[in-house]
């Protein structure tokens, strides 16, 4: 079974609908991130959370929010979708560990905004 | 906005080959330097976690080192395969004042290895 999942993995909406992105992991790590990748751009951090309480926005977090429902929950949504949202989204979690803290992806949720 | 540039955005090698690429970043408020290969249809998965200015790191037939004075990473593949095929993507951690932010990403290196 795969330690980081996200549900859906592919999703088409309409402008204006709210979505939300699931995140789960059994990894047992308190930190969570939300990136999104567009073609030519790169990987850009969403949000991101640290522990259960902790809720931090990240480059690019506008027109998007976060609820980390537990230590094992991230989820990602978008109020009122819009077209330049349309992205692959990955969820990531890191096991905190100083500097040499890694992250482990999710297989994306690749989301269509029409 | 850190600015994490990658470079040559794409590149096709010769199976056997070797080849290199580079990432350069901020050369202040260094925390760490990550690389992951990011295969096609897949997650992104961590090749390189690299902290000390001249660290070296080594996994098979790739390796990296880091400047962190001068702000830039390589990525060595000797004797590409086929397998190799994938974007290479670097990523910058800050130190913050509670400890480290998120990655910022690079836009990656498109490797393609040619039989």
């Amino acid at each position: 079974d795969a330690d980081v999942t996200q549900t859906p993995r592919n999703r088409i909406t309409k402008t204006g609908k709210r979505i939300m992105l699931e995140c789960s992991q059994t990894k047992g790590h308190d930190r969570m991130y939300w990136y999104r990748q567009d073609p030519g751009l790169g990987l850009r951090l969403i949000y991101y959370s640290f522990d259960v309480k902790d809720i931090n926005k990240g480059e690019i977090s506008d027109g998007y929010s976060v609820s980390r429902q537990a230590q094992a929950k991230f989820s990602l949504s978008l109020e009122s979708a819009i077209p330049n949202q349309t992205a692959l989204y990955f969820c990531a979690t890191s096991d905190g560990v100083g500097s040499l803290e890694t992250q482990y992806f999710g297989p994306g949720t690749r989301l269509l905004v029409l | 906005i850190l600015n994490v540039e990658q470079s040559p955005q794409s590149l096709h090698v010769q199976e056997g080959d070797s080849t290199n690429f580079t990432c350069s970043f901020p050369s202040s408020n260094f925390y760490a330097l990550h690389w992951y290969r990011w295969e096609t249809a897949k997650s992104p998965e961590a090749l390189f976690v690299m902290t000390l200015n001249g660290d070296e790191k080594k996994k098979g037939r790739i390796s990296a080192t880091l400047n962190t004075k001068e702000g830039y990473s390589y990525l060595y593949i000797k004797g590409s395969q086929p397998e190799d095929s994938a974007t290479y993507l670097c990523a910058f951690m800050a130190h913050s004042g509670g400890g480290a932010d998120g990655l910022t990403f690079g836009k990656g290196t498109h490797l393609i290895i040619q039989p």
